[in-house]
């Protein structure tokens, strides 16, 4: 089975820190992927990745930076936490060519601005 | 405008019963569409592929309309386990696929 890990489950961080979220995936994939969900808005594209050191702008990206010098780890970077970024963030994984039969999703980071 | 929309629910049903969600796109250059299923505080899943032709899975059924730029899920006979959000997904090509994603519709089965 394919494996996304997202190692931060729940984190609490004041306003100011910079935060890191991690992701490994376990397939090979080409493409790597970190959204946001906040409710009645559904997932959004923060940044993606097609390739190592590659990195792409999303729908979102203001406040954000990536990082992935591994094919297996994309990391999301919050420069300064702000409490607008007080959400869910989800990493996900597909091989080059993806369509949503073929991407996955790891369990999400709860990430709490305070 | 969003470019899926779908209606946020919730629906409460009892069990057994069946329940349809509705999804609207305003892409009409949409390649592929999905319904993910997500449960409380859990990652989306792929329930199912919606094909032109209609897809069946058990007691789900997905069915997209490109002249009405519209796709359905249908779900029979209800399971108390089927409470969760449904999420339609549109796949979007234009320098690079692009999942777009619905808010999600509620739903919440009763005994």
């Amino acid at each position: 089975d394919v494996k996304v890990t997202q190692s931060s489950r729940y984190l609490v961080k004041r306003t100011g820190e910079k935060v890191f979220l991690e992701c490994v995936q376990d397939m090979d994939h080409e493409n790597m992927f970190w959204y946001r969900q906040d409710p009645g808005l559904g997932l959004r594209l923060i940044y993606f990745s097609y390739d190592v050191k590659m990195k792409e702008k999303g729908d979102i990206p203001e406040g954000y930076s990536v990082s992935r010098e591994k094919k297996e780890r994309f990391s999301l970077i919050l420069e300064s936490a702000s409490t607008n970024q007080t959400s869910m963030y989800l990493c996900a994984s597909g091989l080059r060519g993806y369509s949503g039969n073929t991407i996955y999703f790891g369990e999400g980071s709860w990430l709490t601005v305070v | 405008r969003k470019e899926v929309e779908q209606d946020p629910g919730p629906f409460n049903v009892p069990e057994g019963a069946t329940v349809a969600f509705n999804c609207t796109y305003s892409n009409s250059a949409s390649q592929s569409f999905f319904w993910y299923r997500q449960d409380c505080r859990k990652e989306p899943k792929l329930l199912m592929s919606v094909y032109s032709s209609g897809n069946e899975d058990g007691r789900f059924t997905a069915q997209l309309n490109r002249a009405s730029q519209y796709i359905s899920l249908l779900i029979r006979d209800s399971k108390l386990s089927d409470s969760a959000t449904y999420l339609c997904v549109g796949l979007f090509s234009g320098g690079y696929n692009k999942l777009i994603f619905g808010a999600g519709t509620r739903l919440a089965v009763h005994p």
